[in-house]
């Protein structure tokens, strides 16, 4: 099945300052990628996905890359706010016939350093 | 809309026992995954519902099952509890393909004594 990597698992930066977080992927077939965002007490929130037809998408200060032949994706946050503390999750949907679950990284925890 | 929405939010249960839990979807998704989460093993994949037919199912034991009603609301049940259910157990509904957003409710934290 499919497996998912994610690096790194905890990550501090000083407000204002960028972070990348990073994510490969095992299953050659994935064709959608999804991040979420987890607050303390809530369940992952999306904040943004991208599909295999596309290499890169932004919104706002969010932005995820793509590399297919590589079989990574990134995550790449910009001007971090404190509210950007959380931790982040990478997922993929593996191939197959029907309908499968998504296959998740092990989250990294973003700590913005005021 | 409303997003997706669980009862109860937390339980406390003993070894041995069973449990039911209820995930309410977006309204028009007819799609349902469960998901587990714990610090150990992160989130992994339970099983998914569409139209009240399982379409998919995770490396969970038989302990763990599920059903979908006519309007797409959802219950999972785990029998014969064990100390390693402790969890947050997590559902997400979404439209009808496979790339479609799955968006999550909050999560019904289990604590088995």
């Amino acid at each position: 099945g499919e497996n998912v990597e994610q690096h790194p698992s905890t990550l501090s930066v000083q407000e204002g300052d960028s972070a990348v977080i990073k994510c490969t992927y095992s299953d050659s077939a994935s064709n959608y990628f999804p991040w979420y965002k987890q607050e303390l007490g809530k369940g992952p929130q999306l904040i943004i996905d991208i599909r295999s037809n596309v290499g890169e998408k932004k919104d706002q200060r969010i932005a995820v890359t793509l590399n297919k032949t590589a079989k990574h994706f990134s995550l790449h946050i910009t001007e971090t706010q404190p509210e950007d503390s959380a931790v982040y999750f990478c997922a993929a949907n593996p191939s197959g016939g029907g309908a499968d679950g998504l296959t998740f990284g092990k989250g990294t925890h973003l700590i913005i350093q005021p | 809309k409303a997003g997706v929405t669980q009862t109860p939010r937390y339980l406390i249960k003993t070894r041995g026992q069973q449990v039911t839990l209820s995930c309410s979807p977006i309204s028009g998704h007819r799609s349902v995954s469960w998901y587990q989460q714990t610090p150990g093993q992160g989130l992994q994949f339970l099983f998914e519902y569409f139209s009240e037919t399982q379409r998919n199912k995770g490396n969970f034991p038989g302990r763990f099952s599920g059903r979908q009603f006519s309007n797409s609301r959802s219950e999972m049940n785990v029998s014969t509890l064990e100390l390693g259910d402790s969890a947050l157990y997590l559902c997400a509904s979404r439209g009808e393909t496979r790339t479609d957003t799955q968006y999550f409710g909050p999560g019904t934290r289990l604590t088995v004594l």
